[in-house]
């Protein structure tokens, strides 16, 4: 696709349960990041992947929290037994090859947990 | 831990003024970058300047970098309503083979009509 596309992009759950967010990077694009971003702070880093392999997931905050990425290109990012604390945007953003460095990022997924 | 901290926290000036925004970090680093944010949208990267570079214009933007402070400001000359956002530094940490960002809290302007 033309930008980076994530999915939902509002999820409303309950405590408790578990969540899939979704990331599709921009088309070519090896690496990808998940980054968190509570209310008015900054950006959380989670983790990144180089094709399909986690070279630092350093940024997860438990072992709730994992990360797949397949085909070296789509992402899911999978919350188990939600806490309230989980809530917050969770913001993808991928690179390639040939970046300078700058991050392209999709919207995010808002993620509101009762 | 937070590498970049920008600093005011909140900025709100007038349509036309310019907007300074600073950004202080901790270790050596090989590229610092900002980007803006509007409100409930995703980050878009805004410029990119190397360790090794002073200052860098693109547009109403002028980005300074000044490693022996560590410190990097962002002046966004004769603001519009819409710049209206948060704007956030990030810094690429030298020595680092992941390319991982590291992002301040950021600075809310807002620019009044």
């Amino acid at each position: 696709g033309a930008g980076v596309s994530q999915s939902p992009s509002n999820k409303v759950t309950e405590k408790g349960k578990d969540v899939e967010l979704r990331c599709d990077p921009i088309s070519g694009h090896t690496a990808l990041y998940w980054y968190r971003q509570s209310l008015g702070q900054g950006l959380e880093f989670l983790i990144y992947f180089q094709g399909n392999s986690a070279p630092d997931k350093s940024g997860l905050p438990s072992d709730r929290f994992s990360a797949e990425r397949t085909g070296g290109s789509v992402s899911t990012l999978t919350i188990q037994r939600t806490q309230q604390e989980d809530s917050a945007v969770y913001l993808c953003a991928s690179r390639g090859l040939a970046s300078t460095g700058e991050l392209f990022f999709g919207e995010g997924s808002r993620l509101t947990v009762l | 831990s937070q590498q970049g901290e920008e600093d005011p926290q909140a900025l709100s000036i007038q349509e036309g003024e310019n907007a300074t925004m600073n950004c202080s970090y901790k270790t050596s680093i090989n590229n610092l970058q900002w980007y803006r944010q509007n409100s409930g949208r995703g980050l878009v990267h805004l410029i990119l300047i190397r360790s090794n570079e002073r200052e860098k214009h693109s547009g109403r933007l002028r980005v300074t970098l000044d490693t022996s402070k560590k410190s990097s400001s962002l002046l966004i000359t004769a603001s519009r309503a819409a710049d209206t956002a948060s704007y956030f530094c990030a810094t690429d940490r030298s020595g680092g083979s992941n390319y991982k960002l590291t992002f301040g809290k950021g600075t809310l302007l807002t620019v009044n009509p």
